[in-house]
């Protein structure tokens, strides 16, 4: 079963900021936060990663609470490209034992 | 780079009939995948290899057999094809599975009538 719980569907303007929730409440302290997104059936697309800092990258910025039950992706200035379905995955680091683990994620629509 | 490149792209097969798609990596990545995904839901692992010579199961590895001859190519075998077994398959892979470092192909669409 997946570890992470995710709305199931979101709506965004184009131009605003789309914030997607995640919650993790079984974190364990060597998990990482994972996010990818898949658009429209393409093989899913790594965005950003983190332990417990933000983290900001070109794509994204990734938001994890102090006690790392949750975490938000943001996505800055949203465009409707950024339209996909958007997943929170939960790992260790490395290695096999953590191998991704899709839940259903979050559809995010990008509108004019 | 080619990345991760799958074969065929689109496939019709009849229940019974037997194939194997196709998956290769160019990044010398030790770590190769299999997932399915079905209309409306996520992915779910069928099989993933750590290196050459060694393959393991996940979550839906049933009716699927899996090699690993060498580091560049994963094929993913179907047995006995069933309608079940009618899904969208994308292979991954990844340098020592890092959790951020996973590639994914375009993927295989497979109807079994």
């Amino acid at each position: 079963d997946a570890k992470t719980t995710q709305p199931t569907s979101m709506d965004c303007a184009e131009g605003r900021a789309a914030n997607l929730p995640c919650n993790h409440s079984t974190i364990s302290g060597n998990e990482y936060v994972y996010w990818y997104r898949q658009i429209h059936s393409q093989g899913p697309q790594y965005i950003i990663h983190g332990l417990k800092n933000n983290e900001t990258n070109e794509m994204a910025s990734l938001i994890i609470t102090e006690d790392r039950k949750s975490s938000t992706l943001i996505l800055p200035h949203a465009t409707l490209r950024d339209t996909a379905v958007y997943y929170c995955i939960v790992r260790v680091a490395g290695g096999s034992q953590g191998n991704l683990i899709f839940g259903k994620g979050t559809k995010l629509s990008v509108k004019p | 780079n080619a990345g991760v490149t799958q074969t065929p792209k689109f496939q019709v097969l009849k229940t019974g009939q037997s194939m194997t798609l196709q998956c290769a990596q160019d990044m010398n990545h030790e770590y190769m995948s299999w997932y399915r995904q079905d209309p409306g839901m996520g992915l779910r692992l069928i099989h993933y290899s750590v290196g050459a010579g060694i393959t393991d199961q996940g979550e839906v590895p049933n009716g699927y057999n899996v090699s690993r001859s060498t580091t560049e190519d994963f094929p993913l075998r179907l047995l006995s094809a069933a309608p079940s077994q009618t899904s969208v398959y994308f292979c991954a892979s990844s340098y020592s599975g890092r959790g951020d470092g996973y590639t994914f192909g375009s993927g295989t669409r497979l109807t079994v009538v």
